[in-house]
């Protein structure tokens, strides 16, 4: 599998369930970071957990990380229609010095119904 | 909150023309990135820019792209012939620092770019 591989692809939940998007990455990382893309717009940062944390909460968002096996999972707790989006975990890679890109995962697609 | 801007939204060209896509990045960012999404493909690195120069670049980043900062504020992603296959989402995109500086990347709204 490639980096960053979440898990469900496709998610639909009832809106106020919680909604639990997985990704697995393979490489080391010193963070990993969580974004949202509604359909055909562009990407909004959520959170960033660094490789010594795991857990790090904003507002409805909760996310773990485990280094030992190399995976995180993003918890939005109480859903809400808007929060219907593809959910992309990314982690960087390459250069500390340059900037490093993010490579991104294929996403969850979540949708969430009234 | 601060945005990183992108120019145009959306932009048609022929096979074989030149095209410059803007940006203006958040203000006090330094370093610079853009990425692109084929329709129902995973979002791809192009190219990191930092301190005038190009950090790195994926290998989709061939002789065709160039990018450039030719002020203060503005950086641009220029594809000097056109493929159809260039066909696709443009998103830059800012981020304050890097590695243990790193808090996260602001993105632009994205150029869909349609070679026909």
């Amino acid at each position: 599998s490639q980096q960053g591989e979440e898990d469900p692809q496709a998610l639909s939940i009832q809106e106020g369930e919680n909604a639990t998007m997985n990704c697995s990455y393979k490489t080391s990382i010193n963070n990993l970071q969580w974004y949202r893309q509604n359909s055909g717009r562009g990407l909004v940062h959520l959170i960033l957990i660094r490789s010594n944390e795991r857990e790090k909460h904003s507002g409805r968002l909760r996310v773990t990380l485990d280094t030992s096996k190399k995976s995180s999972s993003l918890l939005i707790t109480a859903s809400r229609a808007a929060d219907t989006a593809s959910y992309f975990c990314a982690t960087p890679q390459g250069l500390t010095g340059g900037g490093n890109k993010l490579t991104f995962g294929t996403g969850t697609q979540l949708k969430v119904e009234l | 909150e601060p945005e990183v801007t992108q120019t145009p939204s959306h932009q048609v060209t022929q096979m074989g023309q030149e095209v410059i896509l803007r940006c203006v990045p958040i203000s006090n960012h330094l370093y610079f990135y853009w990425y692109r999404q084929i329709l129902g493909q995973k979002v791809e690195f192009l190219v990191s820019f930092y301190n005038n120069e190009i950090s790195e670049k994926s290998e989709i980043f061939d002789d065709q792209f160039s990018v450039e900062r030719p002020d203060g504020s503005n950086f641009t992603l220029k594809i000097r012939s056109t493929k159809l296959e260039d066909s696709a989402m443009y998103f830059c995109a800012s981020s304050v620092g890097s590695g243990a500086r790193n808090y996260g990347y602001t993105f632009g709204s994205g150029t869909r770019l349609t070679v026909v």
